[in-house]
């Protein structure tokens, strides 16, 4: 059982379109992290969200953070072929758990 | 500042053998912790060092086990190696206890066979 359920699982979009990822846990998270993982590298980390309602931008990505702290979601606007990659949410307290992934493909 | 460095990047191993994959952190950082990542389950925490003492562990059997110097350099040991235990092993650093700014490595490739 996963305790962070991410969707949707696979995204192929063209480029321009919009796209949300949702990440969501039946548990509360003190906070959540958001990351982007490209083949052969480690994940690198994108934003943290703290407070529930919390909203947060980075440039075209915009992540927010669930009033209840158990879900949080991904909007990027105007994708990009440079957005491709695998984004995984990730939260915890004594283990640090990680989404279940999504992988996103822009078409150019 | 140079990154996260993993060494070997790619290791093939026999089952039943035993392996040693090392990380060096960031100058500076003092925490340690190192991730499994395979197809089938994901990104899963194995374990955090911190100060040379290892603070979480998460789910795995006691054939996975790590250790961390005073240079803050850290290596994690797998013995007695099963098929399944086939992944690309990640490990991050950050200068504080906890899972914030966590800077991960390239990881390293393991295949058993």
């Amino acid at each position: 059982t996963q305790l962070l359920e991410q969707s949707p699982q696979f995204l192929s979009i063209q480029e321009g379109e919009n796209l949300t990822v949702y990440c969501n846990s039946s548990s509360v998270f003190s906070s959540l992290q958001w990351y982007r993982q490209e083949p052969g590298e480690g994940p690198v980390l994108l934003v943290t969200v703290v407070t529930g309602g919390e909203v947060k931008k980075l440039k075209r990505l915009t992540f927010q953070f669930g009033d209840a702290r158990k879900d949080s979601s991904l909007h990027i606007t105007a994708a990009q072929p440079g957005d491709t990659g695998l984004y995984l949410c990730a939260g915890g307290g004594n283990q640090f758990y990680f989404g279940t992934g999504t992988s996103l493909t822009v078409i150019p | 500042k140079a990154g996260v460095t993993q060494t070997p990047r790619y290791l093939i191993k026999t089952r039943g053998q035993q392996v040693t994959l090392s990380c060096s952190p960031i100058s500076g950082h003092r925490s340690v912790s190192w991730y499994q990542q395979t197809p089938g389950q994901g990104l899963q925490f194995l374990f955090e060092y911190f100060s040379e003492t290892q603070r979480n562990k998460g789910n795995f059997p006691g054939r996975f086990s790590g250790r961390q110097f005073s240079n803050s350099r850290s290596e994690m040991n797998v013995s007695t190696l099963e098929l399944g235990d086939s992944a690309l092993y990640l490990c991050a650093s950050s200068f504080s206890r906890g899972y914030n700014e966590q800077f991960f490595g390239p990881g390293t490739r393991l295949t058993v066979l």
